[in-house]
């Protein structure tokens, strides 16, 4: 087990809703990211946060939204959740920069 | 543009037979190459990177920048090499991953 642990596993939203997704990290991983993969696709970088400030953003927009806190634990927001926004999302933490990064199972969120 | 192309979504070769999956990659300066496994029910993994160049259950790949590939290759496939394979790069000084799309390998026994 690599300890990166999220919650919820499965969670059904409506278009418009807003939706909060947890992440708890491995003890003393300071970089934390998440990801996006929608259905026959690889994971898509959403963005990286570094001791609790953000560290990187990739092709989305401010709607996406994270926080990471001192207890290694984190939160990926996303506001007026759209149909597109159905897919597996993925927590990824690592010591520092350059180390293995070890992925969390994922939590599926369905938009309808 | 940063990509990571995996031409195959399906891969399927029988218990023994040698497996190669492409990776190609477009990225102007010094990436890392890695390539990330996801067996059935399980969390993604990373497999290998190019620069421990190891080779972890078989498998190994080489980095070509002259070809701008990174393919994974394996003499002898097993059973239960059968999973979701990705390939990935990070740019230079970053830790944002950049997935392919995925090639599925079945080892038939």
């Amino acid at each position: 087990e690599t300890g990166v642990t999220q919650s919820p596993t499965h969670l059904i939203k409506t278009r418009g809703q807003q939706v909060t997704l947890r992440c708890s990290s491995q003890s003393g991983h300071n970089t934390v990211s998440w990801y996006q993969q929608a259905l026959g696709q690889g994971p898509q970088f959403i963005f990286q946060y570094y001791r609790e400030e953000e560290n990187g953003r990739g092709n989305f927009p401010p709607r996406f939204s994270g926080l990471q806190f001192p207890n290694y634990s984190s939160e990926l927001n996303v506001n007026a959740l759209e149909l597109d926004d159905s897919a597996l999302y993925l927590c990824a933490s690592s010591l520092d920069s350059g180390n293995t990064i070890y992925f969390g199972e994922g939590s599926w969120l369905t938009v309808v | 543009a940063q990509r990571v192309t995996q031409p195959e979504k399906l891969l399927s070769v029988f218990k023994g037979a040698p497996v190669e999956l492409k990776c190609n990659y477009s990225y102007s300066g010094s990436p890392e190459l890695f390539w990330y496994v996801q067996y059935s029910r399980q969390r993604l993994q990373l497999l290998l990177r190019h620069i421990s160049r190891e080779s972890i259950k078989g498998f190994t790949a080489d980095l070509n920048k002259g070809e701008t590939s990174f393919h994974l290759k394996k003499p002898f496939a097993q059973e239960e090499d059968s999973a979701m394979y990705y390939c990935a790069l990070t740019p230079y000084n970053t830790d944002k991953l950049i997935f392919g799309t995925g090639t599925r390998l079945q080892v038939f026994p």
